[in-house]
């Protein structure tokens, strides 16, 4: 089965860019991911889907300074412009057939 | 607009059947695009997985729960539900519904459910 690796934390200043990746497990670099995010005492929210292909496509509403890449086996999520809503919990999610996948989250840190 | 709310008692005694309900807004939950999962979050942990309906009653499960889990779902209230037997303190945790395209677009904003005597 697909397992999704995160690093558990990343840390970056207010203004700045941050880079966060989700790795997919050997044998499965072709699959699309999706990124969630929950802020603070808030449920999930949607960000957008990330194809193999490197193409995404974005939630209704998620801002401009959110984009998507792949390469390999890996996923990344780019915030340009961090702003202090920004430091959320940050989860890559996938699916298997009918089984739904998290990775392990990572926490962002604006400093 | 896409609504998710989830109801049910916010404290269950352990061994007993955690019991939720998800209520659909805005759009028709028998749609033949989507599916309709629950997620939990237990304390200092990640998110997890439980399982997905279709309107017709097909379901996913999470393999680590299915021995406990049962969802089901009532078109005419346009509402699905959670039933977890058998739970214990590792089973508290705040707990979504959202839509399922494969990726999960829209959530509810979670019910805390604690598992004590």
């Amino acid at each position: 089965q697909v397992v999704l690796t995160q690093a558990p934390s990343a840390s970056a200043s207010l203004g700045a860019s941050v880079k966060l990746t989700c790795t997919l497990s050997s044998g499965h670099n072709n699959y699309a991911i999706a990124w969630q995010q929950q802020q603070p005492e808030k449920g999930p929210r949607y960000l957008m889907k990330v194809n193999n292909d490197g193409r995404y496509t974005k939630g209704d509403g998620i801002p401009d300074r959110f984009s998507g890449s792949s390469s390999g086996p890996e996923r990344y999520l780019t915030i340009s412009g961090l702003q202090s809503e920004d430091e959320a919990d940050y989860y890559c999610q996938t699916w298997d057939g009918g089984i739904r996948v998290f990775g392990g989250g990572t926490k962002l840190t604006v400093l | 607009q896409l609504q998710l709310q989830e109801s049910g008692p916010g404290l269950v005694k352990p061994s007993a059947t955690l019991s939720l309900t998800c209520a659909v807004s805005g759009v028709s939950i028998d749609t033949t695009v989507y599916y309709w999962a629950w997620i939990r979050r237990p304390p200092g942990k990640g998110l997890e997985w439980i399982g997905s309906i279709y309107y017709n009653g097909n379901t996913y499960y999470n393999p680590s729960l299915q021995s406990r889990v049962t969802l089901s779902v009532d078109t005419s209230k346009n509402q699905f539900s959670l039933n977890l037997r058998s739970v214990t303190a590792a089973d508290t945790a705040i707990y979504y519904c959202a839509r399922d395209a494969s990726f999960l677009d829209s959530w509810g904003q979670g019910t805390l459910v604690s598992v004590s005597s």
